[in-house]
């Protein structure tokens, strides 16, 4: 069963430190999505790529944080430096897109696990 | 702005009940409605898909309901189980994308 894959599932990390999350998608989607996730907010869209260029990152925080998809079998978020109100559940997503933002109707998202960041 | 409301934000029942769960959104233009279901500690994992033409889709013991013309959809689960308690989170699909709901918590008790 194919499954998106992200490391680390949990990180604790001390306020200005350097953050890195990884995500890996399913074979063959060409898109890839980067959501956050709060108890107050829902899940928020951060940015997302397509056959590994980035389409849209206004969703973040650009001074801070960064997203990048080295490779088909890759894509990372990173966060430097990180702050306390960036303890969230990250969640990574990946599908098949036909304009990047809109997945393709019979086709869902299929997210990870997610990574848990608590900043301190 | 693109907004989705859900309803109720938490609710517990009897295990083996029924419920159904609401969501109303104003997404223009719209073009299909997600329900996903949420487990603590996973992600959220695709329930049913509908476009803005069809009125009701099935997935075992859900079945999601959408009236498009009032911007409605409701999720209706048939003799819940233990494993049914989990966030359920509506989501509006329109031309900026997906717009995702706060969720619904449903608890099943024993």
């Amino acid at each position: 069963d194919a499954r998106v894959t992200q490391t680390p599932r949990h990180k604790v990390t001390e306020m200005g430190q350097e953050v890195t999350m990884r995500c890996q998608p399913i074979l063959g989607h060409n898109t890839v999505f980067w959501y956050r996730q709060t108890m107050m907010q829902g899940l928020e869209l951060l940015a997302y790529f397509r056959n590994r260029a980035p389409l849209d990152d206004s969703g973040m925080p650009k001074d801070r944080f960064s997203a990048e998809m080295p490779d088909a079998t890759l894509a990372t978020l990173k966060i430097q430096p990180s702050e306390p109100r960036d303890s969230a559940v990250y969640f990574c997503a990946s599908g098949l897109t036909r304009d990047g933002k809109f997945p393709l109707f019979n086709s869902p998202l299929h997210f990870g696990n997610g990574t848990r960041l608590t900043v301190t | 702005k693109n907004q989705v409301e859900q309803s109720p934000q938490s609710l517990i029942i009897l295990e083996g009940k029924n419920c159904t769960l609401q969501c109303n959104y104003t997404v223009s233009p719209f073009s299909n409605l997600r329900w996903y279901k949420q487990d603590t500690g996973r992600g959220p994992v695709s329930l049913t898909i509908m476009t803005f033409s069809e009125n009701t889709k099935s997935n075992g013991r859900y079945t999601a309901t959408l009236d498009a013309d009032t911007k409605q959809s409701s999720l209706h689960i048939t003799a819940s189980q233990l494993s049914d308690s989990a966030s359920y989170i509506c989501v509006p699909g329109g031309a900026d994308g997906l717009t995702f709901g706060k969720g619904t918590h449903l608890i099943i008790q024993p």
